[in-house]
């Protein structure tokens, strides 16, 4: 069992549909990232929340919105996104002060 | 520009074959070394933190090392739960993990 707790587990949508997805940390930790994650390759690093404020966003498109309600919480909103969307997106906390980040199991998210 | 790369990519062992994973990185100011494993469908899970040239972490049947351009995974006598693949990732000044590729472990009965 890990740490981090994401929902859910499997997301199917259309492109025109507008979904969430949430994670959840009780570690005490003041980081907290968003990753995307293809077939056979490295998560690749999309935002950063450091003490509940976006510190960096690597140039990802509009149409993946983040949002930290609290220093447990993280969510990503979708809007409108392409059938190249489709991945595993993986929600970590932890990072600070030289420290390991932790990961969740991740959405398998799946455009159609 | 900050790099770690992973080999090999693929390893294949039988059950009880010793063997070693390699992560070589070049990165501006290390601040950290993790090794994670990665079953299939699931979140990578934390494994070892190296922080300095010459250290070495343990746990069970791994052995995470460190020089000042690589470190290794030596994996003692593989048993087949042992399959996955394996990421290395660097922390530099800017924060952020550098992921390597990967190795992908099968080990066979």
């Amino acid at each position: 069992d890990t740490e981090v707790t994401q929902t859910p587990k499997h997301l199917v949508m259309g492109m025109t549909n507008k979904k969430s997805l949430k994670c959840e940390q009780h570690m005490g930790h003041r980081a907290m990232y968003w990753y995307k994650q293809k077939a056979k390759k490295p998560p690749e690093l999309m935002f950063v929340y450091s003490y509940e404020k976006l510190s960096i966003n690597e140039s990802v498109p509009s149409r993946f919105s983040p949002e930290c309600p609290n220093s447990s919480l993280l969510n990503l909103h979708l809007h409108a996104l392409q059938p190249e969307d489709s991945a595993l997106y993986l929600c970590a906390s932890g990072g600070w002060d030289n420290q390991p980040q932790h990961f969740g199991d991740g959405t398998r998210l799946s455009i159609l | 520009e900050d790099q770690v790369t992973q080999s090999p990519e693929a390893l294949r062992l039988q059950e009880g074959e010793s063997s070693s994973l390699n992560c070589s990185y070049t990165v501006s100011g290390l601040r950290g070394l993790f090794w994670y494993r990665q079953d299939p469908g699931k979140g990578p899970e934390f494994l070892f933190t190296l922080y300095s040239a010459g250290e070495e972490k343990e746990k069970e049947r791994l052995k995470a090392t460190l020089t000042k351009k690589e470190s290794f995974l030596h994996i003692t006598a593989p048993k087949p739960e042992d399959s996955a693949t394996y990421l290395c990732a660097v922390s530099s000044n800017t924060g952020k993990l550098i992921f390597g590729q990967g190795t992908t472990l099968q080990v066979k009965p």
